[in-house]
């Protein structure tokens, strides 16, 4: 079986600027969980959808926001983009809820905003 | 409040010799709890998952956990260190009551030759 994949892997972009990153989970897997990396902040929980639903928000800005496609495959858009907003976002999934069932990650995007 | 604290934030062992990386969790509830490492520039991979039936958990790599109520700590062992395992390591704590997934803030594993 293929892992999570997330596309794409690296992206430069400038102050203001949006951004949308892909994520395809795990063939079966209908729950996708989003995550911010930085070294000052650590992994933080963004978002999780189930269904094409969002089913639990982490605590950051209206600026970023997802969606779940009927195939399971999720977005995040993150608008007007801020120093930082630099970090490595990592996408997981999971068969059912992803609060309780067991993750895969995928190898994340890396956004640089300059 | 539910919380996890992984004890050390940088381990460093000889090759060859035990590794231990100390994880506690507060919770309220009964708690999944999840070992992830993370290799540079690389996603999280799960070397293993407690979800209350044996109290010790064995995971890829040779690496085991013990989950342990009264002390409240998942500790990640493994006998022998080898140079690959030198990683970040994450602690993780999944509330189903609370709908709630906390990473601890990690612990860097560095290996010695």
């Amino acid at each position: 079986k293929a892992g999570v994949t997330q596309t794409p892997r690296y992206l430069i972009k400038t102050r203001g600027q949006q951004v949308t990153l892909s994520c395809s989970p795990i063939s079966g897997h209908r729950s996708v969980s989003w995550y911010q990396q930085t070294p000052g902040q650590g992994l933080q929980f963004l978002f999780e959808y189930f269904s094409e639903t969002q089913r639990n928000k982490g605590n950051f800005p209206g600026r970023f926001s997802g969606r779940q496609f009927s195939n399971s495959r999720s977005e995040m858009n993150v608008s007007t983009l801020e120093l930082g907003d630099s970090a490595l976002y990592l996408c997981a999934s999971s068969l059912d809820r992803g609060d309780t069932d067991t993750q895969y990650f995928g190898p994340g995007t890396r956004l640089t905003v300059l | 409040a539910q919380s996890v604290t992984q004890l050390d934030s940088h381990v460093s062992v000889s090759e060859g010799t035990p590794v231990l990386l100390r994880c506690n969790y507060s919770s309220s509830y009964s708690p999944s709890l999840f070992w992830y490492v993370q290799h540079p520039n690389k996603g999280l991979q799960l070397l293993l998952k407690y979800t209350s039936a044996a109290t010790l958990v064995k995971g890829i790599n040779g690496f085991e956990a013990e989950f342990k109520k009264s002390e409240t700590s998942f500790h990640l062992t493994k006998p022998s260190a080898h140079m690959s395992d030198a990683a970040e390591y994450f602690c993780v704590v999944s509330l189903s009551s609370a709908s709630k997934i906390i990473f601890g803030s990690g612990t860097r594993l560095s290996i010695r030759p």
